[in-house]
């Protein structure tokens, strides 16, 4: 079946600390990844997308996220984490029409 | 400005009424969908549409309602309400083959 997993359900960090956010799919072939973060009280905005070609991929707000089809992952990442980026964090993919979503990712930023 | 525009923002309804979730977007996508968002469920796709006049359901459709006259509009209509479509409502459109939502900023429903 097609998933998109997100282990982490809760993640705390530093301000100023890196950041990691994992996600993995469950499809048959590669599909077109996308991470999307949503601010509280927000709808969903687009961080960066995988689509082919280059497996690290650059977004909005300093984040990347890094494909590896050998895992079937797609993690984010930052490597300095503001307190603006408290938020959820969507990771998802799409196979013809229809979107994937992942439970998300909420992230707590500590002073 | 360019997006998708949700209406109303915040509803309250009272258990069996009906009403219509409102969805318009002004970047001519085809592809359109709503989506409820419920606490460590993630987003689950109600309906979507590929097109004026295309229509599917999604995960999970039951007791909701749409159509698609024309391309811009995309209402997602509540035909008895029910408790349990207390949710967060989110409408996004895409350009086919581009992939990447845009979303609205969403409904909050309460039905009591």
């Amino acid at each position: 079946a097609q998933s998109v997993t997100q282990p982490d359900i809760h993640i705390t960090v530093s301000e100023g600390a890196s950041l990691e956010l994992r996600c993995n799919y469950s499809y048959g072939a590669t599909p077109y990844l996308f991470w999307y973060v949503q601010s509280p009280g927000q709808g969903l905005q687009l961080l960066l997308k995988y689509f082919s070609g280059d497996t690290l991929v650059q977004g909005i707000k300093g984040f990347e996220a890094e494909f590896k089809r050998s895992q079937s992952s797609f993690n984010l990442r930052k490597p300095s984490v503001h307190w603006s980026d408290a938020a959820e964090y969507f990771c998802a993919f799409i196979t013809g029409n229809q979107f994937y979503f992942g439970t998300g990712t909420s992230l707590t930023v500590i002073p | 400005n360019a997006g998708v525009t949700q209406t109303p923002k915040f509803q309250v309804l009272k258990t069996g009424q009906s009403m219509t979730l409102q969805c318009a977007q002004d970047m001519n996508h085809e592809y359109m969908s709503w989506y409820r968002q419920d606490p460590g469920m993630g987003l689950r796709l109600i309906h979507y549409s590929v097109g004026a006049g295309i229509t599917d359901q999604g995960e999970v459709p039951n007791g909701y309602n749409v159509s698609r006259s024309t391309t811009e509009d995309f209402p997602l209509r509540l035909l008895s309400a029910a408790p349990s479509q207390t949710s967060v409502y989110f409408c996004a459109s895409s350009s086919l083959g581009q992939g990447g939502y845009t979303f609205g900023s969403g409904t909050r429903l309460t039905v009591v």
